[in-house]
């Protein structure tokens, strides 16, 4: 199983809202990782999770909490965003956090009113 | 800082031709280098990985070349069919890390 999975696909929060974006994957990695990716803009780096501890935050904004509960889950807590926060965020997967291979789930879609 | 580019941004032609995608990046000191395929409001289905240490990988219609001295890839797509149609991402994985750095994308468009 080389799937990385991610719920919702798409999802429509106002400014005021709390909701959670939740990442899978069921291949025993160790790393997992969030990219958020605006139209027509290549993916940007927003966190890096390695054994479940944060190795990097790319000066994310603290509207974006980011949590890894156990080895296969990864999610995306979102609190008073901004309509810029708009975009589709991905979810990535690597054996270990260093060089090698990244799997990448489909996306969720984030529009924010 | 590793930057990766990505020649021509837009490219429009029809069926059945054969094409080049570029890419391009200025710190030879890479793990891998991946090629992506992006459809719009979708994620990213990999398309071929080439190692540092291989020259070229091919999967079908689809071939793959490094040149790491150079700091050059390209990805060739024989005779170009509409469902190819899609935006081709590069990125490569920087040694010591693993981080991705992306170019940002070639918009292919096979007319019938």
């Amino acid at each position: 199983d080389t799937e990385v999975t991610q719920t919702p696909k798409h999802l429509v929060m106002g400014m005021t809202n709390k909701k959670s974006l939740k990442c899978e994957q069921h291949m025993g990695h160790r790393a997992m990782y969030w990219y958020k990716q605006k139209a027509k803009k290549p993916p940007e780096l927003m966190f890096v999770y390695s054994y479940e501890k944060l190795s990097i935050n790319e000066s994310v904004p603290s509207r974006f909490s980011p949590e890894c509960p156990n080895s296969s889950l990864l999610n995306l807590h979102l609190h008073a965003l901004q309509p810029e926060d708009s975009a589709l965020y991905l979810c990535a997967s690597s054996q270990e956090w260093e060089p090698d291979t990244q799997y990448f789930g489909p996306g969720t879609r984030l529009t924010v009113l | 800082k590793q930057e990766v580019t990505q020649i021509p941004a837009a490219l429009s032609v029809p069926e059945g031709e054969n094409l080049v995608l570029n890419c391009s990046f200025t710190d030879s000191a890479i793990y891998n280098l991946q090629w992506f395929r992006q459809d719009p409001g979708k994620g990213l289905t990999s398309l071929l990985l080439i190692q540092s240490s291989q020259r070229e990988q091919t999967s079908g219609r689809l071939n793959a070349s490094l040149d790491k001295s150079s700091g050059r890839s390209t990805l060739y797509i024989a005779a170009s069919q509409p469902g190819d149609s899609a935006t081709y991402l590069c990125a490569v994985t920087n040694s010591g890390y693993s981080t991705l750095t992306f170019g940002k994308g070639t918009m292919l468009l096979v007319s019938p």
